[in-house]
């Protein structure tokens, strides 16, 4: 089985600090790792993934995460907060060899002015 | 070019109705996604279509549900006998096919059964 935990419920940030929402996961296997944001009544869009390779991916938006085999953990990061990254995020995990991504519940994401 | 597209965006319905839910995957995705996502929650897997055929419908919650691709492009979410429990997001999804190919989201069918 496999299962992606996202510690906190919302981060609070203010705009040009730098941000994290956590993410670790439990799989037997390699995983591949996925990033995703959620807008107010909107779809999924995706951010970003971990397939194999460099540790450290960069995605859309200015996001970037790092993949840490050690802790199990996945973490979303930003350099400078937006106002407009406030937002409802989501980690997923995959397992090598099968399609279907297990999410983690969500972290809001809140940037203040 | 287009994403996904889901019809329709909002379904109310009464307890014990019939509904349908209509995903148009990306032109050329040959993998596509069902998942649900109830509130405050992430989104859980239902079914995974490969072409035409049902790869995985272990998150298919029980024999209410049923989903058909018959082209292998359009598929559609069927739920017989609906309940109130059943009220949640429906996400569509698709990818290439491979299991490390991006999965595109849809914007989502909000199911409410009065």
């Amino acid at each position: 089985a496999q299962s992606v935990a996202q510690p906190e419920d919302q981060v609070n940030v203010a705009e040009g600090n730098p941000l994290t929402v956590k993410c670790t996961y439990s799989v037997s296997g390699n995983p591949y790792l996925f990033w995703y944001v959620q807008y107010p009544n909107r779809g999924l869009q995706f951010l970003l993934k971990y397939i194999t390779g460099d540790n450290l991916v960069k995605g859309s938006y200015g996001f970037e995460a790092e993949f840490n085999k050690s802790q199990t953990s996945f973490h979303l990061k930003k350099p400078s907060a937006l106002v407009s990254d406030s937002a409802l995020y989501f980690c997923a995990v995959r397992l090598s060899g099968y399609s279907t991504l297990t999410f983690g519940k969500g972290t809001m994401l809140l940037v203040s002015p | 070019g287009a994403g996904v597209s889901q019809t329709p965006s909002n379904k109310v319905t009464e307890k014990g109705k019939y509904v349908e839910l209509r995903c148009d995957p990306i032109s050329g995705h040959t993998a596509l996604y069902w998942y649900r996502q109830s509130l405050g929650q992430g989104p859980e897997f239902l079914i995974y279509f490969q072409g035409t055929g049902a790869a995985d419908d272990s998150g298919l919650p029980n024999d209410r549900f049923f989903a058909v691709r018959p082209e292998g492009s359009v598929s559609t979410l069927k739920i017989q006998r609906t309940e109130r429990g059943d009220s949640a997001v429906y996400l569509c999804a698709s990818s290439l096919a491979g299991s490390t190919d991006t999965q595109y989201f849809g914007p989502g069918t909000r199911l409410t059964v009065l």
